[in-house]
């Protein structure tokens, strides 16, 4: 079945370090994918999406290429801040059958960023 | 303001006690679900609906049961019968079926069963 795969945490960073959180997704048909973040004690949010291949999701400093020929969707962030500190999820949404609009998410990733 | 609304933000019961944590939405949704979230292992779906009335089971839905009688609302009743309920739930919604659509969520329950 479909499945999402992420770097298993905790990261822990340098404030302005370089930030990669491998994500890889196994689906049928053409997902869409997303990263979700959640801060302590809340939701989550979305923080950037990409429907089709070669799509660059990006929002506030983060990026993530949907990359079909690696099926990967790694999340970047070129400075990181202690206000990025939480925790990241991949995410594919199924775009067919009856479960259509369901995502599935990885495991998580937590980011501490110290000052 | 829309957005999706859980309370309460904290819920404590007594083992053997049925609970039902409230989940409503003012973002005009069509679907809805709910998510199970433990340490370590990511989000799991309990249940969804993708329209009034109408409601399906998701990959642990043993132990919970659901109801959908308006757009807006999606409570979760955690019965007895789940073994291990003390958990963070987190209900999200959507707005339809095309690729970008993300899901929205709120803000979540936490249940503590003792």
């Amino acid at each position: 079945g479909d499945s999402v795969t992420q770097m298993e945490g905790p990261v822990t960073l340098s404030e302005e370090a370089f930030l990669t959180i491998n994500c890889t997704y196994t689906a049928t048909g053409y997902p869409s994918l997303f990263w979700y973040v959640q801060y302590p004690g809340e939701g989550l949010q979305l923080l950037l999406k990409a429907t089709k291949a070669d799509d660059k999701g990006s929002n506030k400093g983060f990026e993530a290429t949907y990359r079909k020929e690696t099926t990967s969707f790694h999340l970047e962030k070129g400075s990181v801040q202690v206000s990025d500190s939480a925790v990241y999820f991949c995410a594919l949404r199924k775009n067919y059958g009856g479960s259509q609009g369901n995502l599935i998410f990885g495991k998580g990733t937590k980011l501490s960023v110290k000052p | 303001d829309g957005g999706i609304t859980q309370s309460p933000k904290y819920l404590f019961r007594k083992e053997g006690q049925n609970v039902t944590l409230s989940c409503e939405q003012n973002l005009n949704h069509d679907a809805m679900y709910w998510y199970r979230q433990d340490p370590g292992q990511g989000l799991r779906l309990i249940y969804y609906s993708q329209i009034v009335n109408d409601f399906q089971k998701g990959d642990i839905a043993e132990g919970y049961s659901v109801s959908r009688e308006k757009k807006e609302s999606f409570p979760l009743t955690v019965t007895s019968a789940q073994k291990n309920p003390t958990a963070f739930y987190l209900c999200a919604s959507t707005s339809g079926r095309a690729p970008a659509y993300e899901q929205y969520f709120g803000p979540g329950t936490r249940l503590t069963v003792t």
